[in-house]
């Protein structure tokens, strides 16, 4: 039983234009969500966070939406270079140990 | 420079035999976890320890093993008992269990069958 899920497995953009990267979750008790991005071979770093309270949070290119009553995250990055090209884990946490999503493997193009 | 070694980077196993992936951080961080992922899928915690002298089993514990002795160290013992052991292992740490605060994660033990 998926908790938290990334139902796209790719996704390819253009350089300089918007990435959206989606993930919705089904326990009602997650209050507090995080991206990580990953590079081959190495382990995920943190990317943004947001939590419950808020349905916005920006960092530099990077914009994490929430949308409570849909159960729908989303991350922006606006805009997109080649170095965004990585794998991109949602993950969330309701006072559990952190659940990840399988991941979207974003693919700028130049 | 604070950060979450992880070692070896590759590692093969043979059939039968137990092999320990090691996870050490200079971060000063309470919590730490293992996870491992396999290709197309996320992340599964495997244990996850609060506090030295304190573990916990998570998603996938079975046919795993861990200690924690000492706060900057978190090893994880793969036995025999694990059937499919191939996979990308991750090791991370956070300042305390729960924390709003991320967690920071190492490179990565890719562990092999022979």
């Amino acid at each position: 039983d998926q908790q938290v899920k990334q139902n796209s497995p790719s996704l390819s953009v253009q350089e300089g234009r918007i990435s959206i990267l989606n993930c919705d979750y089904t326990n009602s008790m997650f209050d507090y969500f995080l991206w990580y991005k990953k590079y081959p071979a190495e382990g995920p770093t943190f990317l943004i966070s947001i939590s419950s309270i808020k349905d916005k949070n920006e960092d530099g290119r990077f914009t994490v939406f929430l949308n409570k009553s849909a159960k729908h995250l989303s991350l922006h990055i606006v805009p997109s270079q080649p170095g965004d090209s990585a794998v991109y884990f949602c993950a969330a946490t309701g006072n559990t140990p952190l659940v990840f999503g399988k991941g979207t493997r974003l693919s700028v193009i130049a | 420079d604070g950060g979450i070694t992880q070692s070896p980077k590759y590692l093969f196993r043979k059939e039968g035999q137990n092999v320990t992936l090691s996870c050490e951080q200079n971060l000063n961080h309470d919590a730490m976890y293992w996870y491992r992922q396999d290709p197309g899928q996320g992340l599964r915690l495997i244990y996850y320890s609060q506090i030295v002298n304190d573990f916990q089993k998570g998603d996938i514990a079975e046919g795993y093993s861990v200690s924690r002795e000492k706060k900057e160290s978190f090893p994880l013992t793969v036995t025999s008992a694990q059937k499919n052991p191939t996979a990308f292992y991750l090791c991370a740490s956070s300042t305390r269990h729960l924390t709003l605060q991320p967690q920071h994660f190492g490179d990565g033990t890719r562990l092999s069958i022979l």
